[in-house]
């Protein structure tokens, strides 16, 4: 079946460590997306690539990073400068207009 | 910037009718989406409006007026599976990367 698949759905972080949030897709786009999502709120754009080897910051960056190495994957990293990274985070892709979302991976904070 | 509002929350009863705003300001934009949301799922798409006028999928519609500033979302014959978060998002594409801008949802209780 093709679509956008992350991985873990639950992820804790210690103090000071970094993690990774995987997001795959065989959907043959060319364009993926992170967002963050806190409690009773829209979803905020962190990153973006709409090619391989190429990724732009959205609105809330800082503490994030990511890697767009293949077309099928865009792994983000939430790192320990992230100060209140507690909440949930879901993967895009998309070809023309339409993105199509991830189940989200649920981080928080040991 | 691109200022979207919509009502944090609402309460309709099951097989009413219920109409969801959403107000922007924006300098620009493609179009603008009506998602469905549940607690702890990812977005689900509803409605698509690149045009002024309104747009009719079963017991959704959605309506924009680009000169208003405005688009509201509406629900007929609403049944409980219809209690989620709907959040209205427009997508930037013109240099933008088409990434998509969100209000921050608009949460909807269906009572019996």
């Amino acid at each position: 079946d093709g679509g956008i698949t992350q991985s873990p759905k639950y992820l804790f972080r210690k103090e000071g460590q970094n993690v990774t949030l995987s997001c795959e897709q065989n959907l043959n786009h060319d364009a993926m997306y992170w967002y963050r999502q806190d409690p009773g709120q829209g979803l905020r754009l962190i990153y973006y690539s709409q090619i391989v080897n190429d990724f732009q910051k959205g609105d809330i960056a800082e503490g994030y990073s990511v890697s767009r190495e293949k077309k099928e994957s865009f792994p983000l990293t939430v790192t320990s400068a992230q100060k209140n990274p507690t909440a949930f985070y879901l993967c895009a892709s998309s070809k023309d207009t339409f993105q199509y979302f991830g189940a989200g991976t649920r981080l928080s904070v040991l | 910037g691109q200022n979207i509002d919509q009502p944090t929350e609402m309460t309709a009863t099951e097989g009413a009718i219920v109409q969801i705003n959403c107000t922007y300001q924006t300098s620009g934009f493609n179009g603008l989406f009506w998602y469905q949301q549940h607690a702890g799922e990812a977005p689900t798409f509803l409605s698509y409006n690149v045009l002024d006028g309104l747009e009719e999928k079963g017991r959704f519609s959605s309506f924009l007026s680009r000169s208003k500033g405005y688009s509201y979302l509406l629900l007929k014959e609403l049944q409980m599976k219809d209690s989620a978060s709907y959040l209205c998002a427009l997508i930037m594409i013109y240099n933008q990367g088409g990434k998509l801008i969100f209000g921050q949802g608009t949460e909807l209780s269906v009572k019996p």
